[in-house]
């Protein structure tokens, strides 16, 4: 099973809106709507903001939103404030296993 | 609100076996509302899962490292714990502990919560 693939970074300006891309396959992200998505600041442990695809655990604000088609999911980020500059990652159910993506910096200009 | 902290040496030889264990601040190992689990992340590099165990002792790892990996646990220490054979430099990493949200058996989605990780290092 290899890992999920996302970029390994995209940017954007405070007030604009970045997508990350994830994909895998019909028998991972694609098979099941079991997807999750971690940012993970810097020195700090991976906190989960998306999980089943488009939903937002209580805390994690409204600009951060999910959503899948096929075998990509995808994580927006809208109105890009600097304590978005992370690495997120996703992460989805496969089966018998977990796979994660390779992670994506997130820079904010 | 469960709370995880990892534990264990930081330094590890290789060929020898790294050992870590999960503990719990708050909440109970017994609970039957996750798979606890353990991820990991080389430096620089991304997440990689290892494996989980469930109260009940059912465990279930990567294929990648399914040979030199054992998860258990210890409801007396409300704690689990995993070790890891045969390490080279590639093992290391942060390593985390980490509770696995279900659905039903063996359908599983998001991690929350996380331990703080720790680091270990193989090297002699």
């Amino acid at each position: 099973q290899s890992a999920l693939t996302q970029p390994r970074s995209v940017s954007g300006s405070p007030g604009q809106s970045v997508t990350i891309s994830c994909t895998g396959t019909s028998s991972d992200v694609g098979g099941y709507n079991f997807v999750s998505w971690y940012q993970q600041l810097p020195g700090e442990a991976p906190q989960l903001i998306i999980y089943d695809v488009s939903k937002r655990p209580s805390g994690v604000p409204d600009r951060f939103s999910g959503s899948k088609s096929g075998n990509t999911a995808s994580l927006t980020v809208s109105g890009l404030q600097a304590e978005d500059e992370a690495d997120y990652y996703c992460c989805s159910y496969a089966g018998t296993s977990v796979l994660f993506g390779g992670g994506t910096k997130v820079t904010v200009l | 609100q469960v709370q995880l902290q990892e534990s264990g040496p930081g330094l590890v030889k290789p060929s020898e076996t790294l050992s870590l264990t999960c503990t719990f601040s708050r909440g109970s190992v017994s609970s039957g509302s996750y798979y606890w689990s353990w991820i990991r992340q080389p430096p620089g590099k991304g997440l990689e899962w290892i494996g989980y165990i469930y109260h009940s002792g059912t465990t279930n790892y990567n294929p990648s490292l399914k040979s030199r990996v054992t998860i258990s646990i210890d409801t007396s220490k409300n704690q689990f714990s995993l070790k890891l054979s045969s390490v080279t430099a590639a093992d290391t990493a942060v390593y985390y502990c980490a509770g696995l949200n279900y659905y039903g058996p063996g359908v599983y989605n998001w991690f929350d919560p996380w331990g703080q990780g720790t680091l270990v290092t193989v090297s002699s």
